[in-house]
């Protein structure tokens, strides 16, 4: 059955940087575009942005476009989401998400989730 | 940015009764590319509808979509308790796809 399963919860300093990781099996990982989905605590759903496993390619949400960089490695089927520069207001939990249908980015299968919380 | 807005924030029902949620987005949504999604407290969020009306697999049919253009409605019929939870609108009509700032779905 397809999985994401994703990274633990981490905890920051403000200024430092988190990489958040999202395994993906039970399907042909190049196969299906990656999203990544943040919601703070008590908040609504906030996209950040793509990645195309099959070549790498990505698309970032232009609010964190000089802050977040998506990456993956497929050899062990894993999509990586890293945001630097963190401050309070980056304290979330982040999903990963696949989209189903190319070109139609709503997302059938997502991770459990990942809390990044950004303290002195 | 396409906004979308949801309403109400909070919709109190008993089980057995209709919910209508609705989402209002600022600019057109094209082809009606609106999807619905639940979440539940500590879950990650469950597609209910893309397309603005077709349900996603395994969806029972009391969730229902409809609209088109700036307005689109997720119409739950014969609400049954596990249906209480958070709903969420999003839009993929445009590159920069957003969301809605959800519905909770309580028990009165």
């Amino acid at each position: 059955q397809v999985q994401l399963v994703q990274s633990g919860a981490e905890v920051k300093k403000p200024g430092a940087s988190v990489k958040v990781s999202c395994k993906a099996s039970g399907y042909t990982f190049i196969g299906y575009y990656i999203h990544w989905v943040r919601q703070a605590p008590g908040q609504g759903l906030e996209w950040m942005g793509w990645i195309n496993p099959n070549n790498g390619g990505t698309n970032y949400a232009q609010k964190f476009q000089d802050r977040v960089t998506m990456i993956r490695d497929t050899s062990i089927s894993t999509a990586y989401m890293e945001l630097s520069r963190l401050t309070s207001d980056d304290t979330a939990v982040y999903y990963c998400a696949r989209v189903w249908r190319a070109y139609y980015p709503t997302f059938d299968y997502w991770g459990q989730g990942t809390l990044v919380t950004v303290s002195s | 940015e396409i906004v979308l807005t949801q309403s109400p924030g909070t919709l109190s029902l008993s089980p057995g009764e209709t919910a209508t949620l609705s989402c209002r987005a600022s600019q057109s949504v094209i082809s009606g590319y609106l999807a619905w999604y639940q979440q539940k407290p500590g879950q990650a969020p469950r597609l209910l509808i893309y397309d603005a009306s077709s349900r996603a697999t395994g969806i029972p049919d009391r969730f229902s979509g409809s609209g088109s253009g700036t307005d689109f409605t997720l119409t739950i019929s014969r609400l049954d308790p596990e249906d209480f939870a958070v709903y969420y609108c999003q839009q993929y009509g445009s590159s920069l796809l957003t969301f809605g700032g959800g519905t909770k779905v309580e028990i009165k």
